[in-house]
């Protein structure tokens, strides 16, 4: 088996600060993702690196950056935190795309006062 | 781009009885529809999925439908225990890329004794 970690668990940010989020997997997979998490909207997708070197905007892209530095670590950042945002962000791997079932981290919960 | 839709946001089921999640689609290419499965305060993890060369497929308890014509596809939980409890999420993959999943916004499954 294998885990997915993330780090922080908590971040709390001032608005306007830059907030990095980091994801280390150790399943040897290929696919890497990054979710936010508001209640009651499901999961939306930020950014995806179908593999090492690659990186790919999703649907929620806008005020945010990501790097694969490389295949077991996916960082994600928030360029500029805007003020009284709350959000759970989940990173995920899958061994390659989306046709293969997605291991989910425990999460980092955002809160910027 | 591919929508995902669960219209309910929320089901109470007796132990014993059976559960029903509902999700349409709109992407008539999509072809991949996993299930997810979120217990309070954990992160996701996955329970069934179902391709679409099948209509039907099932594993224990939980039996996924799929009905491509009305684009459709549902969850059924037999003899629902008080671990069911959670928020399941259906997805389905974009078919503008193999290596998106887009999600529902999740179905809170309470069951109570």
């Amino acid at each position: 088996g294998g885990i997915i970690t993330q780090t922080p668990k908590f971040l709390i940010g001032q608005e306007g600060q830059k907030l990095t989020l980091k994801c280390q997997q150790n399943f040897n997979h290929d696919t890497m993702y990054w979710y936010r998490q508001d209640s009651g909207k499901g999961l939306r997708l930020i950014y995806y690196s179908i593999t090492e070197n690659d990186l790919q905007k999703g649907d929620l892209s806008e005020g945010y950056d990501a790097s694969r530095e490389k295949k077991s670590s996916f960082s994600l950042t928030v360029t500029s935190a805007q003020k009284n945002e709350m959000a759970v962000f989940l990173c995920a791997s899958s061994i390659w795309g989306a046709y293969a079932e997605q291991f989910f981290g425990p999460g980092t919960r955002l809160t910027v006062l | 781009g591919e929508k995902v839709e669960q219209h309910q946001s929320t089901l109470s089921v007796r132990e014993g009885d059976s559960a029903v999640i509902n999700c349409t689609y709109t992407d008539t290419a999509s072809s991949y529809f996993p299930w997810y499965k979120q217990e309070a305060g954990k992160s996701l993890h996955f329970v069934i999925d179902i391709r679409s060369n099948v209509d039907r497929k099932q594993s224990q308890r939980l039996t996924v439908l799929l009905d491509k014509k009305a684009k459709r596809f549902s969850l059924h939980i037999t003899a629902t225990q008080p671990e069911d409890s959670a928020i399941y999420f259906c997805a389905a993959v974009a078919s503008s890329s193999f290596s998106k999943l887009v999600f529902g916004q999740g179905t809170s499954l309470s069951v109570v004794p």
